[in-house]
C-alpha cells in the first residue's frame, strides 16, 4: 500500500532552517511528483511547491520562492523540503502528498515545525 | 492568481444532504478535487476530477462542477462526516496548486 512517512517534529529559532523528509513506499517513486503543503494553527491548507521525483523538476509558490528548496533522493525514495530564514509565522504542520497528478491522493502524517526563541 | 472561495461553515442535520460550494472564475473549465480533514489528521481525498470517488469513499459523497461553482454533496449525512472540507485546483496560468479556504461542516 502507498505510504508517505515524514520525519519528526522540530523546534527551531527564528532565522534558522528546517529540513523535513518524506519517505515513500508502495509505489514507483519516480513516476509521481511530491507536493508540500503546510497548515498554520487553526488555518487552512497552503501549497508550497512540488517536485517531480523522476525528473527533479520543481515548481514553487511565489510566496516561498527563494526561501524553500525541495529535493529528492531516488535511491532512498525520499523527498525533502527545506525552509530557510524561519519566522514565527512559519510555525505550522508541514505535509507531503503524492501528486496523482492533479489531485493529491496520498498524504504523509504531517510534521509540526515550531519556530520559537 | 486564481482564487477559490468557500463558505467558512455549513451546518446540517443528520440524515440530510450537505452541499459545500467552491467558487472560482470559470471554475467549470478546471478539474476540482475535494479533501476532508478531521481534527489532528492529515487531509483525505474524497472527490477527484470533479466527481470521481477514490476507493473506500462512500457513495454518499459526490461532486459536480459547472460555470463559476463546484459543489461537494454529501447525502444522508452522518456524525462522522463532521470535518473541514477543502476544494483544490491546478491553476495553469501560474503553475500553482490552489486551495480554497475550507468549509467547516457541522452535523
Amino acid at each position: 500500500q502507498v505510504q508517505l512517512v515524514q520525519s519528526g517534529a522540530e523546534v527551531k529559532k527564528p532565522g534558522a532552517s528546517v529540513k523535513v523528509s518524506c519517505k515513500a513506499s508502495g509505489y514507483s517513486f519516480t513516476s509521481f511528483a511530491i507536493d508540500w503543503v503546510r497548515q498554520a494553527p487553526g488555518q487552512g491548507l497552503e501549497w508550497m511547491g512540488w517536485i517531480h521525483a523522476g525528473t527533479g523538476d520543481t515548481k514553487f509558490s511565489q510566496k516561498f520562492q527563494g526561501r524553500v528548496t525541495i529535493t529528492r533522493d531516488t535511491s532512498a525514495s525520499t523527498a525533502y523540503m527545506e525552509l530557510r530564514s524561519l519566522r514565527y509565522e512559519d510555525t505550522a504542520v508541514y505535509y507531503c502528498a503524492r501528486d496523482a497528478p492533479g489531485d493529491l491522493d496520498y498524504w504523509g502524517q504531517g510534521t509540526l515545525v515550531t519556530v520559537s526563541s | 492568481s486564481y482564487v477559490l472561495t468557500q463558505a467558512p461553515s455549513v451546518s446540517v442535520a443528520p440524515g440530510k444532504t450537505a452541499r459545500i460550494t467552491c467558487g472560482g472564475n470559470n471554475i467549470g473549465s478546471k478539474s476540482v478535487h475535494w479533501y476532508q480533514q478531521k481534527p489532528g489528521q492529515a487531509p483525505v481525498l474524497v472527490i477527484y476530477y470533479d466527481g470521481d470517488r477514490p476507493s473506500g469513499i462512500p457513495e454518499r459523497f459526490s461532486g459536480s462542477n459547472s460555470g463559476n461553482t463546484a459543489t461537494l454533496t454529501i447525502s444522508r449525512v452522518e456524525a462522522g462526516d463532521e470535518a473541514d472540507y477543502y476544494c483544490q485546483v491546478w491553476d495553469n496560468s501560474s503553475d500553482h496548486v490552489v486551495f480554497g479556504g475550507g468549509t467547516k461542516l457541522s452535523v
